[in-house]
């Protein structure tokens, strides 16, 4: 079973200030690891993927991501805080068990960002 | 935008009614797998579909159903609606290859309100 815990329920920032999201995973297996942000009443959108390669990601918008496996973290980043970045990220884990394909989302992390 | 659709956008139902949502794949994905996203709260799978064959299911009861057709679009049915079916559903298609890596792709959910 795999299963992510994202430790902080709300993060404010100041724009142009630096943003960290936290996460830690648990997985049986080399896991999958993605980010995805919602804005209001939006859908998800993808920001970034780990699956084995670089351990730093680089996504879209200024994120990135680096995969630590000794510390089983995958903490979102962004130098730099712009008012759109406001919204609600999800850290997600995906195994490999066997004919579950299925994604397990963290309880999310609403980032503010005040002018 | 990832493609993905979903009809209607909103929808009130009473206890006890029944109720189909749909979801078109993005073009070239032939999985679909459905999520239900209490208020505050993360994403969590339904099932999952593969060449119209359910393919994964989680914690949900029999009376949360689905279909997936040919052309891979799917519908979510729920019978006997109670208030806590009250959510956003969300759809996400991907591309199953026989590898780990296919990434979801979100539509924009449908708000379900059971009153």
């Amino acid at each position: 079973a795999q299963s992510v815990t994202q430790l902080d329920s709300h993060v404010s920032v100041s724009e142009g200030t630096p943003v960290l999201l936290r996460c830690n995973y648990s997985s049986s297996y080399s896991p999958s690891l993605f980010w995805y942000v919602q804005h209001p009443n939006k859908g998800l959108q993808l920001l970034l993927k780990y699956t084995s390669a670089a351990t730093l990601v680089k996504g879209i918008n200024g994120f990135e991501a680096e995969f630590k496996k000794s510390e089983t973290s995958f903490h979102l980043t962004k130098p730099s805080a712009h008012m759109s970045d406001a919204a609600e990220y999800f850290c997600v884990v995906r195994g490999l068990d066997t004919g579950r394909r299925a994604l397990t989302f963290g309880s999310g992390t609403r980032l503010q960002v005040q002018p | 935008e990832t493609g993905v659709t979903q009809s209607p956008t909103h929808l009130i139902k009473t206890r006890g009614q029944q109720v189909t949502l749909r979801c078109s794949s993005q073009s070239g994905h032939n999985t679909v797998s459905w999520y239900q996203q209490a208020l505050g709260q993360g994403p969590q799978f339904i099932f999952q579909y593969y060449r119209e064959e359910e393919n994964g299911r989680g914690n949900f009861p029999p009376r949360f159903s689905g279909l997936q057709f040919p052309n891979y679009s799917s519908e979510l049915n729920v019978n006997a609606l109670e208030l806590d079916d009250s959510a956003l559903y969300l759809c996400a298609s991907s591309l199953r290859s026989g590898g780990a890596t296919d990434t979801q792709y979100f539509g924009p959910g449908t708000r379900l309100t059971v009153l």
